[in-house]
């Protein structure tokens, strides 16, 4: 059974630092890329990145709001993936979640996501 | 940026209904769009990727069609447990985004 679960959501203040993890099983890592949405409490999904494989040297693409603060790792040793966030915001404020990725008809698409971890960034 | 835009943003309907979700891109992404099901609380749940093709385990109510920038999700026939919002998202090219969402409500 494919299962992501994240964790490392917490409260924390302006312009600090946090790293969520992703952990994956029931399906094999090295193989997929990984994917970091958020959802902002009461709003829409925002896309944050992509981790891709080992295949394609474990590249990495972010949203234009967190490229320069959020930096994608991954371990797959481990199986997981880690969302390192710097200089945090209010408005990054979200439940973020982890999604891995299939490639079928010309298409990356996420088709096991995380339950998602809330992260809070207020004073 | 791709820009997604889903209409209506809420619908109301009964069970039984046929009801059709518009997803319009500001470009052209060919078939790579996704559709996604939200439930509160929980993690989206992928419908249906290249725009018709229907993820394993997806009930066939479901039906997604489309190319290029308009696209459209179908439910032949409403049921009480698709109460969910609804997200289309363009995987054509980065950054990758989704449309503000369709509130399907019962």
């Amino acid at each position: 059974e494919v299962q992501l679960v994240e964790s490392g959501g917490v409260l924390v203040q302006p312009g600090g630092s946090l790293r969520l993890s992703c952990a994956a099983s029931g399906f094999t890592f090295s193989d997929h890329y990984i994917d970091w949405v958020r959802q902002a409490p009461g709003k829409g999904l925002e896309w944050v990145g992509r981790s891709r494989n080992k295949a394609n040297s474990y590249t990495t693409e972010y949203a234009a709001s967190v490229k320069g603060r959020f930096t994608i790792s991954r371990d797959d040793s481990k199986n997981s993936v880690y969302l390192q966030m710097d200089s945090l915001k209010t408005e990054d404020t979200a439940v973020y979640f982890c999604a891995r990725n299939y490639y079928d008809r010309g298409v990356y698409f996420s088709d096991y996501w995380g339950q998602g971890t809330l992260v809070t960034v207020s004073s | 940026d791709i820009q997604l835009t889903q209409s209506p943003s809420f619908l109301s309907a009964s069970v039984g209904d046929r009801v059709t979700i518009t997803c319009r891109a500001s470009q052209g992404i060919s078939s790579h769009l996704a559709w996604y099901q939200q439930k509160p609380g929980k993690a989206p749940k992928l419908l249906i990727y290249a725009a018709s093709t229907l993820q394993t385990g997806v009930p066939s109510r479901f039906s997604g069609s489309g190319s290029g920038t308009e696209f459209t999700l179908t439910i032949s026939s409403l049921q009480p447990e698709d109460f969910a919002i609804y997200y289309c998202q363009q995987l054509n090219s980065y950054p990758l985004t989704f449309g503000g969402g369709t509130r399907v409500e019962i």
